[in-house]
């Protein structure tokens, strides 16, 4: 059973635009909700995350959404660079919980 | 800093040849620690965690085992590789209650 759903598989955007992938959980045990970023061949690395307390969090051009009701949180990242051209994965855990759940990744490419 | 090793960085395997790959970690002590497999353009699948020496926890039944023999050494092992063992295989490794998983650069397997 898929966890963490994570909508849409790929996305264009252009320089300059704004990139939002979404994901919505099930398990409302969850709370904490890292996106991770991950360039070719290499391991994802930590972007940037939340915990239910807040609604939003913001790092630079890297925004988080948070809707605890709905069971969803987002990224959106303004302003998107062909550097931020990689695929991003959403994940939820619990803080006491052993492992994180991934959702299946988006595939984002910023075109100059 | 914490650093995380991962070796080889690809492997190209016959079909029923065994298997080793190795993760260790430097910086940090009693990490959690993490096999993940992602097939060709897909998400994060959780194969094997571990909290401590000796310690292995199994999420998807297959041909493929782990060891923890030392605190910061975790391997990934199959007696006979099959085709479908394929794939892009990365290693983690987390503080404990931090929720914050650090990923190696990862093996690329291919059973052939």
């Amino acid at each position: 059973q898929q966890q963490v759903k994570q909508s849409p598989q790929s996305l264009i955007v252009q320089k300059g635009g704004i990139s939002i992938i979404n994901c919505a959980y099930e398990n409302t045990a969850f709370d904490y909700f890292p996106w991770y970023q991950q360039f070719p061949g290499k391991g994802p690395a930590l972007l940037i995350a939340i915990r239910p307390d807040v609604s939003e969090k913001k790092e630079g051009r890297f925004t988080i959404s948070f809707n605890k009701s709905a069971k969803q949180f987002s990224l959106h990242i303004m302003d998107s660079q062909p550097g931020d051209s990689a695929t991003y994965f959403c994940a939820a855990s619990t803080v006491s919980g052993r492992a994180l759940t991934f959702g299946s990744g988006t595939r984002l490419q910023v075109q100059p | 800093s914490q650093t995380i090793h991962q070796w080889p960085a690809t492997l190209v395997q016959p079909v029923g040849s065994p298997l080793s790959l190795e993760c260790t970690v430097e910086g940090t002590s009693n990490p959690n620690l993490y096999w993940y497999r992602q097939a060709a353009g897909r998400g994060l699948q959780l194969l094997f965690y571990s909290v401590g020496i000796g310690q292995i926890s199994s999420e998807v039944p297959q041909n493929l085992s782990a060891s923890r023999p030392q605190d910061r050494q975790f391997i990934l092992s199959s007696k006979k590789l099959l085709l479908s063992d394929s794939g892009f295989y990365l290693c983690a490794w987390e503080a404990r209650r931090k929720n914050i998983q650090y990923f190696g650069a990862g093996t690329r397997l291919s059973v052939l």
